[in-house]
């Protein structure tokens, strides 16, 4: 069974500071996707990760995959209070089409 | 752009009786679209995988019966929840997929309460 962990949980910051939030899952997978959710709000898709040392970066945040280590990171950088949301991963199986398997979410706060 | 709508946005019915919600990709053909109910705090749970012409992959412990899946075209798959009771009531969120490579594109969910 494919089990996905977020670390940290929830996640209070200042604005200007840096964080990264984990990811790690515990088989072997085709892709990783990170995805932000608004209170209230549905899904929006991140950033999409296809192979190993794949590194992906859209304005404050950037996101990387080590396939060896199951693992991927989410860098936040100079934090802004728009930032505030939870944020997930999501792991494609292996075999599995594509079924997606989400990690717990970080809440993340920022502020001002 | 790969945009997905679902309605109704929230829907609050009595126990009992039985809810459908729509969910349409606008701008592209998904043959796959999937089912997901996530409860307040907490992460996003796959119910079932919808397959345009064909019969929906339901999780384990998702009973069929209860939530009816039809993928009748390439833009609209229904999801109904047959005599809901109050602990069905969730967010229901679909998503459409559209590759490559594989990505799943989510509606904005629809809020279910059941009193």
């Amino acid at each position: 069974e494919l089990k996905v962990e977020q670390n940290p949980l929830f996640l209070s910051m200042q604005e200007g500071k840096n964080y990264t939030i984990y990811c790690n899952y515990s088989t072997t997978s085709d892709r990783l996707y990170w995805y932000r959710q608004d209170p209230g709000k549905s899904l929006e898709s991140l950033f999409v990760l296809l192979s190993n040392g794949a590194v992906k970066q859209e304005g404050r945040l950037m996101a990387s995959l080590d396939t060896k280590a199951r693992l991927s990171t989410l860098h936040i950088t100079a934090a802004v209070h728009d930032l505030s949301a939870t944020y997930f991963c999501a792991v494609v199986k292996e075999t599995s089409g594509s079924r997606l398997t989400f990690g717990e979410g970080t809440q993340l706060t920022v502020n001002p | 752009g790969a945009v997905v709508s679902q309605h109704p946005s929230w829907v609050i019915c009595k126990s009992g009786t039985s809810v459908k919600i729509e969910c349409r990709s606008l701008d592209f053909q998904a043959t796959t679209m999937f089912w997901y109910r996530q409860f307040p705090k907490q992460s996003l749970m796959l119910m079932a995988t919808s397959n345009e012409g064909s019969k929906a992959t339901y999780e384990q412990g998702v009973e069929k019966d209860k939530f009816l899946i039809n993928h009748a075209s390439l833009t609209l798959s229904t999801l109904t929840v047959t005599s809901a009771h109050p602990e069905d009531s969730s967010f229901y969120i679909c998503s459409a997929q559209k590759g490559p490579p594989d990505t799943q594109y989510f509606g904005p969910g629809t809020r279910l309460t059941v009193l």
